[in-house]
């Protein structure tokens, strides 16, 4: 079974463009969340979504917006880039929840904002 | 929320040492407690994982441990091996939405 796929695998931007960053989650798998993960942060919470619909949401500010389609591949889009976007970007896939069974992480987008 | 607390942030070891990792939680509803490994260039992999309905689980060389009443979970790695040199995170869900993960433990084995 192929596992969870992230493209592209590196980004880099300049400040205020916008970056669309693509998950095909394993197959048959219906969550697809997404966590920023920095050197002094570690790992954050994005968002989750699920039947194509947004379940649950993290902290973090309006310009950090996603969908899901119907085959369950997700995408998430940063408007306005802040120097601070700059971080490794995981997509994550599993059954049905997000916080309550194993998560199959991508390798990730690396996102450098200069 | 749920705020999840690692440490230590760095541990080496010498091969065929034990390692252990602890991690503190704050949410009591808190039910699920996973543990994954990050290798250079990967993204965090599920090596072991506990449910509040359990005190200890083993696999082979892990072994994760969870005191409820102290909201605390560790995990034991025994006979290090060089290839267990990675990050670790432990997890916590926060009921109903995500898991929160910790910062990370870089372990290094040396041989």
């Amino acid at each position: 079974k192929a596992g969870v796929t992230q493209t592209p695998r590196y980004l880099i931007k300049t400040r205020g463009q916008q970056v669309t960053l693509s998950c095909s989650p394993i197959s048959g798998h219906r969550s697809v969340s997404w966590y920023q993960q920095t050197p002094g942060q570690g790992l954050q919470f994005l968002f989750e979504y699920f039947s194509e619909t947004q379940r649950n949401k993290g902290n973090f500010p309006g310009r950090f917006s996603g969908r899901q389609f119907s085959n369950s591949r997700s995408e998430m889009n940063v408007s306005t880039l802040e120097l601070g976007d700059s971080a490794l970007y995981l997509c994550a896939s599993s059954l049905e929840t997000a916080f309550n069974e194993k998560l199959f992480f991508g390798s990730g987008t690396q996102l450098s904002v200069l | 929320g749920e705020n999840v607390e690692q440490h230590p942030s760095t541990l080496s070891v010498q091969e065929g040492d034990s390692a252990v990792i602890k991690c503190t939680y704050s949410d009591s509803a808190s039910n699920y407690f996973p543990w994954y490994k990050q290798e250079l260039g990967k993204g965090p992999q599920l090596i072991i994982d506990i449910r509040s309905n359990v005190g200890e689980k083993k696999d082979q060389r892990i072994a994760v441990t969870l005191n409820k009443t102290a909201k605390h979970f560790s995990l034991h790695i025994t006979e290090t091996q060089p290839e267990d040199s990675a990050v670790y995170f432990c997890a916590a869900n926060q009921a109903g939405t995500a898991l929160i993960f910790g910062k990370g433990t870089t372990l290094s084995v040396s041989s």
